[in-house]
Formats: C-alpha cells, structure tokens, sequence
C-alpha cells in the first residue's frame, strides 16, 4: 500500500458544482496537510495549509483533516472553468521537507 | 518579480550525456529543492538545500547531484544521463525549511527532460 493514495481522475464537473477531491494515507505520524493546484506545464502552487486535524477554509476552497480515519479532502464550491487543474495533496509528518510526500494529484475539468 | 526561473525549459539527452539545470531565485529564501514529476507519480523529491552551504538528500537522488552555489542559485546535475531520468524536473524556494505553517513553497515552470 502506498502512503499516500489519490483517484487520478478526471473528475468532470458542470461549472457551479460542489466538487469533492480526497486523499487517504497510511501513515499516522503525518501532521502538515497541503493541498496544491497544478496548471497544465505549470508548477504547483500551495492552494490549502492545515495542521493537524480539522477543517480551514479560504474563500471557495475548504479543507478538511479527519486523522481518525486518515483521510483528507478539499471541497471547492461554486466552482469555475479556470479550477480546472491537477490538485496535488501532501503530507508530512514533521517539519522537515524531506518528508513530504505528495499524492498523484487529480485532474479536475470544470466545463461552462 | 520572477519568483523561481528554471533552465532550460524542455532538453534533449543522448544516454550517457551530462548537463545540469539550473534554478535561481529572487525572493531571498533560504531553501531550496529540486523534484522530479513523472506521469502517473506525485512530485518526488530528490535533493534539497535547507540554507546556503547545506545540502542533503532526498527520496530519489540516485544519479543526481547537486551544488548550492550561493543564496540564489541551486543546480542539479545528471553525469550521465539515463533513460529513466526522463522526466519534468521542478525547483523551488521556500524562506525556511517547509512545511513549517506559513512556509510555503514556490515552485518553478519546469524543465522538461528527455533521455534518449
């Protein structure tokens, strides 16, 4: 089992739609949760930072921890065209970088 | 304000040659990174340099080498490239060793890599 799993998608969604992205791990020392979009022959930008568990959100975006079951997701709400990317999660157990490991990323496509 | 500027930008290798990316940054931050992406593959990260003078290994640095050669500048350097080193290289920047809250990384446009 890898330590980090995430659907490759693509999801498809309408434009408006509440769109759900997830990752589930197996490692119960990871405590820095990330979430990044990626743009087509772009690099990734961070979108969502969460330490430890519970929820943050930012605008449009909301990012969910649930440690217990060792499960992430991003919800995006109304979401737009211009969402359509690669979302990357990462995970870390401590602070140091070598640690992070990040998902396959999901393709999101949001048609008008 | 460039951010992180990779060089080049797409390559070409024969198996065996050598050649090394380079990254500079501008926004003054004391570490940087180099990953590799790979279709199908998370980013995988294969060296870094927590501060100027400092560098250590990655996940997958087999093949690879690296030199800090100021604040600014981080290269990576294939001695003799590999077809399995195919692949879209990404450097990036962060003002102190991530994922610290509030450290956010900033990545570059990639060079993309063939191996022939």
């Amino acid at each position: 089992q890898k330590e980090v799993e995430q659907d490759p998608g693509p999801l498809s969604v309408p434009e408006g739609a509440i769109v759900s992205l997830n990752c589930t791990y197996s490692n119960s020392a990871f405590q820095y949760f990330m979430w990044y979009r990626q743009y087509s022959r772009k690099g990734p930008e961070l979108l969502m930072y969460t330490y430890s568990s519970g929820n943050k959100e930012d605008g449009r975006f909301t990012a969910q921890v649930d440690k217990s079951s060792k499960y992430i997701s991003l919800f995006i709400r109304d979401s737009q065209p211009s969402d359509s990317a690669t979302y990357l999660c990462a995970m870390s157990a401590d602070s140091g970088y070598s640690t992070l490991t990040f998902g396959k990323g999901t393709m999101l496509l949001v048609s008008p | 304000n460039a951010g992180v500027t990779q060089t080049p930008k797409f390559q070409v290798l024969k198996t065996g040659q050598s050649m090394t990316l380079q990254c500079a940054q501008d926004m003054n931050h004391n570490s940087m990174y180099w990953y590799r992406q790979d279709p199908g593959m998370g980013l995988r990260l294969i060296y870094y340099s927590a501060s100027e003078g400092t560098t250590d290994k990655g996940e997958v640095p087999n093949g690879y080498n690296v030199s800090r050669l100021n604040k600014r500048e981080f290269s990576l350097r294939l001695e003799s490239a590999a077809p399995s080193q195919t692949s879209v290289y990404f450097c990036a920047s962060s003002e102190n060793l991530a994922p610290r809250p509030n450290t956010e990384a900033f990545f570059g446009q990639g060079t993309r890599l063939t191996v022939v």
